[in-house]
């Protein structure tokens, strides 16, 4: 099977640094993902790690340690709407297809 | 490009109803896949589909159908609803053989069941 941890809550002030963690436990590993969503609404894509290391967008940086089963997100200069929550999500090999599984998502709370 | 569309966006049933959970997407994607959501938690995987004629089951299928005529549809159906169904559904699409395996997620369908 297939599991995912990450903290539940996280809170930070406006132009603050936060960092998401996920480690996770996952049998044919392709890589780790991270989405986000806001209060009732579609998760959408932010990142990906297939290979160790740090990959970066914008003011979003997504790491990945395979050998460690670990990875993060960081989210830099944190503005209001960065409010969400916050999924990792493995992608692996099953049946016909890769699959997706979330973990259970952390709730970023933005302070002003 | 609408990207991926469902309808309803709420409904409401009884226990023992059954009904179709419509999605569609016009960006020519393969895979197609349904999840739930429960309150506090991440999404788990229902039913995907890898193409036309092909499904498949995910994590938690037990009181759902599936099937895949087109590329473009893929309809969810629930036999006899119970109100463990009672969660919010998101259909995603995704493109075959992509590096990142991105999900486009439609707005969901809050689905209650009494």
């Amino acid at each position: 099977g297939q599991s995912l941890e990450q903290p539940s809550e996280v809170t930070a002030v406006e132009g603050a640094i936060v960092q998401i963690n996920c480690t996770y436990q996952t049998s044919g590993f392709y890589g780790l993902s991270w989405y986000q969503q806001h209060d009732g609404g579609a998760p959408t894509f932010l990142s990906y790690n297939g290979l160790d290391g740090l990959e970066e967008t914008g003011r979003f940086s997504s790491f990945l340690s395979r050998s460690d089963s670990y990875g993060y997100l960081l989210l830099q200069e944190l503005q209001m709407k960065d409010s969400a929550s916050y999924f990792c999500a493995v992608a692996f090999s099953s049946g016909s297809a890769r699959q997706l599984t979330f973990g259970s998502g952390t709730q970023l709370t933005v302070l002003p | 490009n609408a990207g991926v569309t469902q309808t309803p966006k709420f409904q409401v049933l009884k226990t023992g109803q059954s009904m179709t959970l419509q999605c569609a997407q016009d960006m020519n994607h393969e895979y197609m896949s349904w999840y739930r959501q429960d309150p506090g938690m991440g999404l788990r995987l229902i039913h995907y589909s890898v193409g036309a004629g092909i499904t498949d089951q995910g994590e938690v299928p037990n009181g759902y159908n599936v099937s895949r005529s087109t590329t473009e549809d893929f309809p969810l159906r629930l036999l006899l609803a119970a109100p463990s169904q009672t969660s919010v559904y998101f259909c995603a699409s995704s493109l075959m053989g992509s590096v990142t395996d991105t999900q486009y997620f439609g707005p969901g369908t809050r689905l209650t069941v009494l």
